[in-house]
């Protein structure tokens, strides 16, 4: 059972268009990050949210946590053929004791045509 | 500043053999997280290390193992390598204990790993 769960998992636009891509769970995280991973490079942190209704804005990116802290989404405005690539959310469940490592969607591969 | 450097960048082995992969934090960087990641299963989480010490780990076989030293680099082994060990292993690291307290994550670009 995949605790996060991205859609859609590919998306192809024209460049200039919008889009969202959401994150889903019905775990209660207490805190989340998006990450964008371009082909045989490691993921790069984007942005991490950690309040419920939480908004944050990077340039034409808009990242959005729920009030209950379930479930994410980003949005893009124009989009260029540069934002082409994997976009990942991952979640810190705290469970008490210790570090928890991050739970990982399966990403949204995202091709922007020019 | 250097990033996160992971060795080697590529390795092919054959099942049954064992494997050792490296990976070397950002400098002032006390903790080293590493994670598997597929096309199938997506990044799964390995365990993370601390101070030398294990602090998490994810829920994968005792033929994944790991350590970190005294300067914080760190090493992954995986013992009698089987088919479905084929993946990207990426390593992370963050000042702190990483996820729970929101720390930020810094990837390396991984080693990918090739099992015949």
């Amino acid at each position: 059972t995949q605790l996060l769960e991205q859609s859609p998992q590919f998306l192809s636009i024209q460049e200039g268009e919008n889009l969202t891509v959401y994150c889903n769970s019905s775990s209660v995280f207490s805190s989340l990050q998006w990450y964008r991973q371009e082909p045989g490079e490691g993921p790069v942190l984007l942005v991490t949210v950690v309040t419920g209704g939480e908004v944050k804005k990077l340039k034409r990116l808009t990242f959005q946590f729920g009030d209950a802290r379930k479930d994410s989404s980003l949005h893009i405005t124009a989009a260029q053929p540069g934002d082409t690539g994997l976009y990942l959310c991952a979640g810190a469940i705290s469970t008490g004791g210790g570090a928890d490592g991050l739970t990982f969607g399966k990403g949204t591969h995202l091709i922007i045509q020019p | 500043k250097a990033g996160v450097t992971q060795t080697p960048r590529y390795l092919i082995k054959t099942r049954g053999q064992q494997v050792t992969l490296s990976c070397s934090p950002i400098s002032g960087h006390r903790s080293v997280s590493w994670y598997q990641q597929t096309p199938g299963q997506g990044l799964q989480f390995l365990f993370e290390y601390f101070s030398e010490t294990q602090r998490n780990k994810g829920n994968f076989p005792g033929r994944f193992s790991g350590r970190q030293f005294s300067n914080s680099r760190s090493e992954m082994n995986v013992s009698t390598l089987e088919l479905g060990d084929s993946a990207l292993y990426l390593c992370a690291s963050s000042r702190a204990q990483g996820a729970r307290y929101n720390e930020k994550l810094f990837f390396g670009s991984g080693t990918q790993l090739s099992v015949l």
